[in-house]
């Protein structure tokens, strides 16, 4: 089945930028989807097809995704972005939604 | 504006079933599909299926086929998951969430809903 892998953790002072990977094999060949979470709330998606943004969504958030891993960047980091990040694929040969374990965004 | 109202929290003893409703409003509820989504308690997510409100389709993640149902009601815009036979490590938010097609990201999501099995 296919795994999608996220460090457990990220840290970035307030106005630097922040980079969460999603690691999988061959990545680059499917679209990423990223997903912000607060605690006690819902997700909410923050980039879809690997670099596109929801409207609403701020321009600091973007998204890459190449070889065996996709990237979330967050720059200008403010302290209302802490909260945990999950990335998604759909994994065809399985037909199933895949979601990565979850990075929880500390800002110092 | 486009949202989805999930049903209340609920406590189920081992091995009784749950129903997890959840209203749709804001836009043509057949156009889009419903995933569900749980989350136990300081976990990650978990998909767990999807449903077609155009045609009933479903697709269910292999771990839950023959415990869960997915269900619509076109006329109230209204999705349904029941799971059955509840074990204490179903104890989780379960979040509804729409999609156009079965493989688009989940754009909107319900607030959702706490279930705890407990004896």
């Amino acid at each position: 089945s296919y795994v999608l892998t996220q460090p457990p953790s990220v840290s970035v002072a307030p106005g630097q930028t922040a980079r969460i990977t999603c690691g999988g094999n061959n990545i680059g060949s499917k679209s990423v989807h990223w997903y912000q979470q607060k605690p006690g709330q819902a997700p909410v998606l923050v980039v879809y097809d690997d670099s596109d943004r929801p409207s609403g969504i701020p321009e600091r958030f973007s998204g890459s995704n190449s070889g065996n891993t996709a990237t979330l960047t967050i720059s200008r980091v403010e302290a209302g972005d802490e909260a945990d990040y999950y990335c998604q694929v759909w994994d065809s040969s399985s037909d199933r939604w895949v979601f990565g374990g979850g990075t929880k965004l500390t800002v110092l | 504006q486009v949202q989805l109202v999930q049903s209340g929290a609920e406590v189920k003893k081992p091995g009784a079933s749950v129903k997890v409703s959840c209203k749709a409003s804001g836009y043509t509820f057949t156009s889009y599909g419903i995933s569900w989504v749980r989350q136990a308690p300081g976990q990650g997510l978990e998909w767990m299926g999807w449903i077609s409100a155009y045609n009933g389709n479903t697709n269910y993640a292999q771990k839950l086929q023959g415990r869960v149902t997915m269900t619509t009601d076109t006329s109230t815009s209204t999705a349904y998951m029941e799971l059955r036979s509840l074990r204490s490590d179903d104890t989780a938010v379960y979040y509804c969430a729409r999609l156009r097609e079965p493989t688009d990201a989940f754009d909107i999501w319900g607030q959702g809903t706490m279930v705890t099995v407990s004896s």
